[in-house]
């Protein structure tokens, strides 16, 4: 299993507040992912990165951003986090030596509730 | 517009027999499927794969089968045991595409 973690692994914020989520991986994967999982609609893409300092968005990107300054780390950002962002938030790596049959790693989630 | 649809949100089989879980998917690009298991409070891992060149892929007790024609995928668990009842996501990727589209999962419980 790839190296993967999450940080924090839990969080409860207020409405407004700014909040990010971090990814680590150690496995000197090239892609990195976020996605968000909610009752019925399964795992949505939120970004992705294909590299250090480039990203790209995926299904569900608006109200978040995202940074890969290394390329261990993935971090999210909520800038001004809504109840709408509560959910269980995955990272994950592939490394992309061979795009189409890469399997992607996950981390162990971070739940998130925006009050 | 969903293009990964796994319609049955939960199945629920006997020990031993043998569980189906299906997905379809409308974009016709799509040219690489995997099969992903999730347990509670854990992220989601890997089980099979295939490519869209092939119409059949086995991995011990579990098959993948693949019909273009009507891009329909399905998961073969058999024989199914308790430990199997988790999460399973269906997921499709296009060649060189870097990401991939999920479905929305469907719940497997198996009871012994």
């Amino acid at each position: 299993d790839a190296g993967i973690t999450q940080s924090p692994r839990h969080k409860v914020t207020e409405t407004g507040t700014p909040v990010t989520l971090r990814c680590h991986q150690t496995e000197n994967h090239r892609y990195m992912y976020w996605y968000r999982q909610d009752p019925g609609h399964g795992l949505r893409l939120i970004h992705y990165s294909y590299g250090v300092k480039d990203t790209d968005k995926g299904e569900v990107s608006d109200g978040y951003s995202v940074s890969r300054s290394k390329t261990e780390d993935f971090l999210l950002t909520l800038e001004s986090a809504t109840s709408s962002q509560t959910s269980v938030y995955f990272c994950a790596s592939t490394s992309g030596r061979e795009l189409l049959t890469d399997t992607q790693y996950f981390g162990p989630g971070t739940r998130l509730t925006v009050l | 517009d969903q293009q990964v649809k796994q319609n049955s949100p939960s199945l629920s089989v006997q020990e031993g027999r043998i569980s189906i879980l299906n997905c379809d998917y409308t974009n016709s690009m799509f040219d690489y499927f995997l099969w992903y298991k999730k347990y509670p409070a854990e992220g989601p891992t890997f089980l099979i794969s295939i490519s869209s060149i092939k119409d059949k892929n086995e991995d011990g007790r579990f098959t993948v089968f693949l019909n273009k024609s009507a891009k329909h995928l399905s998961l073969h668990i058999v024989p199914s045991q308790p430990g199997d009842s988790a999460v399973y996501f269906c997921a499709a990727s296009k060649s060189n595409a870097g990401k991939s589209t999920f479905g929305d999962g469907t719940t497997l419980t198996v009871k012994p």
